[in-house]
């Protein structure tokens, strides 16, 4: 079965530190994706980002930035000069494919606090 | 374009009752899910289709009914509520050339 592992369940951090999220996954299949939702206090789930499993390159868009390691099976998640804005519940999930159906098995999440 | 549209946004039930979470969307995506959001453990899928008239369980389906007449909705029931019920409930909705889903803004169900 696929699992998804967020061990950091709350983190806090003072603005401008830089902050990284911890996932790690477990699949059998060899083509999977992995992808990062955040969270605000407003409570919608934003897409942040997807990842397929044959692309290990990592990916910067601005402060944020995704290491995906297959090695470890690990697809963290960092932010450089954290903002308050930030401050989210950060999910990671894998899909899984079943007849077409694309399934989204998620970890628990990160509560993630930026202190002004 | 709406996205994916929920309603209600907030509802509360008394043990036993029905209701139906009404989602939307007007992207003609053909995968729907639903999952609900409870603390401390992510969101879990409920039900999903993939496509008009094409409906599966997920994770945890019990307590649960859908069905897909449209292409663009894909309703929610809950036949005999329970307060092992009350949850944040998402809708997903993706296009089938893609591999994200996108989702609604929610409902919170509080059942008493």
């Amino acid at each position: 079965a696929q699992k998804v592992t967020q061990a950091q369940t709350e983190i806090s951090v003072v603005e401008k530190e830089d902050v990284t999220l911890d996932c790690v996954y477990e699949t059998r299949d060899t083509t999977y994706y992995l992808f990062w939702y955040k969270q605000p206090p407003s409570g919608e789930l934003v897409f942040l980002i997807r990842r397929n499993s044959f692309d290990e390159q990592n990916e910067i868009s601005g402060r944020y930035s995704w290491n995906f390691q297959k090695s470890t099976s690990s697809f963290n998640f960092t932010i450089t000069a954290s903002q308050v804005v930030d401050s989210a519940v950060y999910f990671c999930a894998l899909s899984e494919e079943d007849q077409g159906a694309q399934k989204l098995v998620f970890g628990q999440g990160t509560r993630l606090t930026i202190n002004p | 374009n709406a996205g994916v549209t929920q309603t209600p946004k907030f509802q509360v039930l008394k043990t036993g009752q029905s209701m139906t979470l009404q989602c939307a969307q007007d992207m003609n995506h053909e995968y729907m899910s639903w999952y609900r959001q409870d603390p401390g453990m992510g969101l879990r899928l409920i039900h999903y289709s993939v496509g008009a008239g094409i409906t599966d369980q997920g994770e945890v389906p019990n307590g649960y009914n859908v069905s897909r007449s449209t292409t663009e909705d894909f309703p929610l029931r809950l036949l005999s509520a329970a307060p092992s019920q009350t949850s944040v409930y998402f809708c997903a909705s993706r296009a089938g050339w893609s591999e994200t889903q996108y989702f609604g803004p929610g409902t919170r169900l509080l059942v008493l």
